[in-house]
């Protein structure tokens, strides 16, 4: 069975400093990658996604960045956080066929920039 | 503009009644799936159904079912036999190539 895995889960980081938060899916092979945020009670927005190695796609202009190293694996950056940046980040996958399917998400990354 | 609407920010149902949560979503494919996803407290989001747009016939499991009007752009979760763990979000979402649309979440609060 396929599994997904985020962390750290929880992070408290100061405003200017870097971040580097890492999803990695186990069980399957090729999957679509997604990183996406909530802001506290609202929905969620995506950010990123990807559907391979090294292709990543941008859904917002903002002070995050995403890499895809390894077919399993995806990345999301910043260099220096800032205060809006605060939130709960959802790693979720799918299986690249058509872009359709069903989004597993896994537990998630609790950020909290001071 | 592509977006999916939850007008019930909020809900209470006593438990072991029945609940229904509305969504209507705008789109100009033809072919798309929705889904309804449950965020409780953990905030982990999990999957409680699915529908293709392309089947007539409205999904079921165990005690979730939708009603899916194709035309109307509307698409309800009715939660049978509540019951205290299903408090939590519920988020309706639509998918787009490579991307979901989400709603912005009802809060299903269940009262023992």
């Amino acid at each position: 069975s396929q599994t997904i895995h985020q962390w750290p889960a929880t992070l408290v980081q100061p405003v200017g400093s870097p971040l580097s938060l890492e999803c990695t899916v186990e069980g399957t092979s090729n999957p679509n990658l997604y990183w996406y945020r909530q802001a506290a009670g609202r929905g969620l927005q995506l950010l990123f996604y990807s559907v391979g190695i090294g292709q990543i796609s941008s859904e917002v202009p903002q002070n995050l960045s995403a890499s895809r190293p390894q077919d399993r694996q995806f990345i999301l950056s910043s260099k220096k956080l800032l205060l809006s940046d605060s939130g709960f980040y959802l790693c979720a996958w799918s299986v690249r066929t058509s872009g359709r399917e069903t989004q597993y998400f896994g537990p998630g990354t609790r950020l909290l920039v001071l | 503009a592509q977006t999916v609407t939850q007008s019930q920010p909020e809900m209470s149902v006593q438990e072991a009644e029945t609940v229904t949560l509305s969504c209507t979503y705008d789109t100009s494919e033809s072919d798309y799936y929705l889904f309804w996803y449950k965020q409780p407290p953990s905030r982990q989001m999990i999957l409680v159904i699915r529908q293709e747009a392309y089947k007539q016939q409205n999904a079921t499991e165990n005690r979730f079912s939708v009603n899916f009007q194709k035309a109307a752009k509307s698409f309800s979760l009715k939660i049978s036999d509540s019951q205290l763990g299903d408090a939590a979000m519920y988020f309706c979402a639509r998918s787009r190539t490579y991307k979901y649309i989400f709603g912005t979440g009802t809060r299903l609060k269940v009262l023992a």
